[in-house]
């Protein structure tokens, strides 16, 4: 199946500091990616989605000031967590699709903890 | 809001038996459903969708079933293995949805017994 990259996989940071998410999809074109945000023992939050060449669109209680998403090409979108706090400390997760109908290949997870 | 899967259940099975996680759904108009497994630590794995127009679909050592008219889904894996450990999230998709946006379960958490 098609591979989803994501990037780094584990990140440490100091608070007040920003971060990068990278997303990318390997072998495929991918106009839309999603970004999730995901606490321990529960599902996955979507948080925005992110359709190339436009800006993301951001679910309720999303700030976007503070993700930023940038979905510059086909292959690659990114999430930046400005001005990180504790609270900010979650597994980060991204998915795209090739097209409509077809299964979303996940990303391996970004662990961000925020000290 | 509309929402798939609204529990967190642990499952807890003996190697070798077969296990069924179950899902219930609200969006009557939801057209395809998948199930995903994620291990500890990684994103979720696509393991088998099935569309509306399908009662059931199997796969390897899983097979989806799908009763619209309760509006539950469930996931049949046989012979459970030790590496089937994972939570198992069901997932929608409201018909043509643009996006392709998933609306997500809440997961159930299998552990399988030696």
């Amino acid at each position: 199946g098609a591979v989803v990259s994501q990037h780094p996989s584990r990140v440490i940071c100091k608070s007040g500091t920003s971060v990068k998410i990278e997303c990318r999809s390997l072998d495929f074109q991918a106009t839309t990616m999603f970004w999730y945000r995901q606490f321990p023992k529960q599902s996955l939050m979507l948080m925005a989605t992110s359709n190339e060449g436009s800006k993301a669109t951001y679910e309720q209680g999303v700030e976007k000031d503070k993700f930023l998403i940038n979905h510059a090409s086909l292959t690659l979108s990114t999430l930046t967590v400005t001005s990180a706090h504790p609270e900010d400390s979650s597994f980060y997760i991204c998915s795209a699709n090739e097209g409509w109908g077809t299964e979303a290949f996940f990303g391996q997870g970004t662990r961000l903890t925020v000290v | 809001g509309e929402s798939v899967g609204l529990h967190l259940p642990t499952l807890s099975v003996q190697e070798g038996d077969n296990s069924i996680i179950n899902c219930a759904y609200s969006n009557s108009a939801s057209d395809y459903f998948i199930w995903y497994k994620q291990e500890s630590g990684k994103g979720p794995q696509f393991i088998i969708d099935i569309r509306s127009n399908m009662d059931k679909r199997q796969g390897q050592r899983v097979t989806v079933l799908l009763n619209k008219t309760v509006k539950h889904l469930s996931l049949q894996i046989a012979a459970t293995q030790p590496g089937d450990s994972a939570v198992y999230f069901c997932a929608e998709i409201p018909y043509m949805d643009s996006n392709y946006q998933l609306i997500w379960g809440a997961g159930t958490k299998l552990i399988i017994k030696p």
